[in-house]
């Protein structure tokens, strides 16, 4: 079964400070990867999805993330981050051909204003 | 409007008891699935069904019985609670298209269960 990695459990940044979370995932066929991202008190929202095409892959709130498969990563990027971005961050991979999603353990950010 | 509802959002009981939380959704979906993600929100999969079909079952204790009476619903009843069962537990839904799942998944605003 897939698993993943995020590498950074809490993020503390000033706001318009660039951006990038770690998703690493092991599993070795093809898959779907996503970033979902939970504020405060709210449910999981899709930020972003790669299912296939362009690794570079662009979302809402000017969050993008690049797939590199030789790295088996999917990292989370922002340029300039807002105090409205203070949440917790969860990369998520499920296999081509099942519904098993698997999350990481998430990485909390928080954005001083 | 098309979403995920879980009812009841909040739901604060005693140890011993037995509960039940619903989840609905109107988007036509034809897997859903329930969470639990607990107090450092970690996120785990506890089942998913498809088309009516248990088809992901974790390591869960027997004491929690998902049940989906039809693809729109599905719903978590807990016997027993313990005061471990404190999360917040969340549903989720998406779409199978023919062999390939996209799995894209839309969630529900979650149930924040309390045992005392």
């Amino acid at each position: 079964a897939q698993s993943v990695s995020q590498h950074n459990h809490h993020v503390i940044l000033s706001e318009a400070a660039s951006l990038e979370l770690g998703c690493n995932y092991s599993y070795g066929g093809t898959v779907n990867l996503f970033w979902y991202v939970q504020y405060p008190g709210q449910h999981l929202q899709l930020l972003l999805k790669y299912f296939s095409g362009d690794p570079l892959v662009k979302g809402i709130k000017g969050f993008e993330a690049e797939f590199i498969k030789s790295k088996f990563s999917f990292n989370l990027r922002k340029p300039s981050v807002q105090w409205s971005d203070t949440a917790e961050y969860f990369c998520a991979v499920n296999a081509n051909n099942n519904n098993d999603m698997r999350f990481g353990a998430g990485t909390r950010l928080t954005v001083k204003p | 409007d098309t979403a995920v509802s879980q009812t009841p959002k909040y739901l604060v009981t005693q140890m011993g008891n037995d509960k039940s939380i619903k989840c609905e959704q109107n988007l036509g979906h034809d897997t859903m699935y329930w969470y639990k993600q607990d107090s450092k929100k970690f996120l785990k999969i506890m089942f998913s069904y498809n088309n009516k079909e248990l088809i992901i079952n974790e390591t869960v204790p027997n004491r929690f019985s998902p049940k989906s009476p039809d693809k729109a619903h599905l719903n978590l009843h807990i016997n027993s609670l313990e005061l471990g069962d404190s999360a917040v537990y969340f549903c989720a839904s998406s779409l199978r298209r023919g062999s390939r799942s996209y799995n894209e998944q839309f969630f529900g605003p979650g149930t924040r269960l309390t045992v005392l």
